[in-house]
């Protein structure tokens, strides 16, 4: 069981908005940035989202990301079809002094 | 140019074993944390281990305290793993990098 918890899958149709989401606990999202990832099979993990919704250079803009007290959400607006991958949210935690990560959520495009 | 390339792994016999490495090139490394994560076959990420800029913190995920150990050379640019009494479920592709920028993965398999 990850200590972020996320819904294992996604979907949407081409052009379709598609939000995952991530819960977490007051001594990791509560008080941490909250980090996205993208990974395509048998890749790198590949930062999307980092600090108050900042996207790294290259990332498109149809990337955003929003955190709400002890949970966050990426957001996939005008969705297509190198979309499809596997996303996981991470933060530090506090408490236990280490990196968590979401069980990742696979976004299929139909 | 950031490059992370990891090295080390491989088969091993539990109770075995290994020694990973992570050369790293185009950001300034010891001013950089830096962390090894892992993916078990077909399963998500799960944190390793972190070290500071410095050295002087280091943290491990309870799964492998006591069994791993991290450690930098920050004159080569450089980052290790020392994997001992390695079991079925360390088997998992391991990443070297920090928030930013990850490694491509070095393979590690523990089966007898």
């Amino acid at each position: 069981q990850s200590v972020l918890i996320q819904p294992p899958s996604a979907s949407g149709t081409p052009g379709q908005r598609v939000t995952i989401s991530c819960s977490g606990s007051s001594s990791n999202i509560g008080i941490n940035s909250v980090n996205w990832y993208q990974q395509l099979p048998g890749t790198a993990p590949k930062l999307l989202i980092y600090s108050k919704n900042q996207r790294p250079s290259g990332v498109p803009d149809r990337f955003s990301g929003s955190k709400s007290g002890t949970s966050a959400s990426l957001a996939i607006s005008g969705l297509q079809s190198e979309d499809e991958a596997d996303y996981y949210c991470a933060a530090w935690d506090d408490s236990l002094n280490g990196l968590v990560f979401g069980g990742g959520t696979k976004v299929t495009v139909l | 140019q950031v490059q992370l390339v990891e090295s080390g792994g491989g088969l091993v016999k539990p109770g075995g074993s290994l020694r990973l490495s992570c050369a790293v090139s185009g950001f300034s490394f010891s001013d950089s944390y830096m962390n090894w994560i892992r993916q078990a076959p077909g399963k998500g990420l799960e944190w390793v281990s972190y070290i500071s800029g410095s050295g002087t913190n280091i943290f491990y995920a309870d799964s492998v305290k006591g069994r791993f150990a991290v450690s930098r050379d920050n004159a080569k640019n450089s980052l290790y793993l020392q994997m001992n009494g390695l079991r079925a479920d360390d088997t998992a592709v391991y990443y070297c990098g920090q928030r930013d920028h990850w490694g491509q993965g070095t393979l590690v398999t523990v089966s007898s």
